[in-house]
This record gives structure tokens, sequence and C-alpha cells, in this order.
């Protein structure tokens, strides 16, 4: 059962730009965390916030949680070509099983 | 420090043919799984272990085996390979099974089944 929801599916912006994506789940979550996947490599941690936090920040990176809406943001400010990737949220379940969406294909344009 | 590594990168298997996708760690963590990544879809879990000597299933079991007899090793056999086993399988650790925990993802085996 999928929980988490990408939006949206792709997005192609200029370099130098802000990238904004968004999960969207479904039943209650104690920790949701971002991943990035370079094509054709694993996935790679990128950050993780509690349901109990509103907004974190790493770097560039900049997340948000909103568990009334049962939704959260990735902010990626000033985009580099390397951030090019796709990015996947996952949220836990009670039973401890991480619930994958299907992620957000980002294209940064040089 | 390898981290998570999975061999081989690339398998054309035909259909009813069997195989085994190694999986190893050396980060000492407790918890591992296999996931299947297809187009347009998240990760969906295949098997997880706990601890050595302790597997379980996930979402999507069927046509796979695991076992796990060293906390390093978590293989993942596929039993007669069906076209609809054609996928991406990643298979990634964490220190435990909590949610709050990071994934270490190795760099995942592309499979087709013809």
């Amino acid at each position: 059962s999928q929980q988490g929801e990408e939006d949206p599916q792709a997005l192609s912006i200029q370099e130098g730009e802000n990238a904004t994506m968004n999960c969207s789940y479904k039943t209650s979550i104690n920790n949701l965390q971002w991943y990035r996947q370079n094509s054709g490599r694993g996935l790679v941690h990128l950050i993780l916030i509690r349901s109990n936090e509103r907004e974190k920040h790493s770097g560039r990176l900049r997340v948000t949680l909103d568990t009334s809406k049962k939704s959260s943001s990735l902010l990626i400010t000033a985009s580099r070509a390397a951030d090019t990737a796709s990015y996947f949220c996952a949220t836990d379940e009670s039973n401890y099983q991480l619930i994958w969406g299907a992620g957000t294909k980002l294209i940064i344009k040089p | 420090n390898a981290g998570v590594t999975q061999t081989p990168k690339f398998q054309v298997l035909k259909t009813g043919q069997s195989m085994t996708l190694q999986c190893a760690q050396d980060m000492n963590h407790e918890y591992m799984s296999w996931y299947r990544q297809d187009p347009g879809m998240g990760l969906r879990l295949i098997h997880y272990s706990v601890g050595a000597g302790i597997t379980d299933q996930g979402e999507v079991p069927n046509g796979y085996n695991v076992s796990r007899s060293t906390t390093e090793d978590f293989p993942l056999r596929l039993l007669s390979a069906a076209p609809s086993q054609t996928s991406v399988y990643f298979c990634a650790s964490s220190y435990s099974r909590r949610g709050e925990d990071t994934q270490y993802f190795g760099p995942g085996t592309r499979l087709t089944v013809l």
C-alpha cells in the first residue's frame, strides 16, 4: 500500500531557481524522510523531520511538515546542475515499515 | 567503509531460471531489506530482516526467498524468474527498523527476465 505521493511527478527549472516538491500521505506518521536518487544509483538520505517538528533546514534544503494536511514539502534553494535527480519521501507506519512515494524527477537546466 | 554492496549490477534471465542477488553491508547494521523499484512507482518492500536468523515478508514477497545467516549478508533468491520480476532491486540497511533511522542503499541490480 503506497502512502507517500509526490507532486509534481516531474519538474524542470533553470539553474539558480528554487525547486519545491510536495509529499502527501494518508495515515498518521512518526517521521518523514526525504531521499535523493541520481540516475542509475541508489537512494541517499537527505533529511528527516519528526511529527512534532514543523520545519527543518539542512544547507540549501528546507523541509516543512503539516500534519493537519498530512503533507510535507522539500524546497531546494539556488538550484545547481548537480541537483538533477529524483526525490522521494518515505513515511513510517506503526509497524515500522517505510512507505515510499513514486518520486519527483527534478531537472535543472543550465 | 564500503557501505552496502550489491552484485551483480546487471542480469538477464530467462523465464523459469533461478538466481541469487547478493547484498552485504559493513556497518554492523541489524536491519536489512530488499526493495524493488518499478517505473512510476515508489520502492516496494520485498523482504526484510531485523537480525541474523530473523526474516519476514514485506509488501511483495511472492517469488522471492531470503535468509540472514550473518549480520553482514542478506541474499535475495528468485526461485523461478518471471517477466513480472523485471525491475531494479535495491538492498538497504539501517541501524534498526525504527522509522527515524537512515536507510543506506546499495547501487542496485537491474534485472531483466525474458
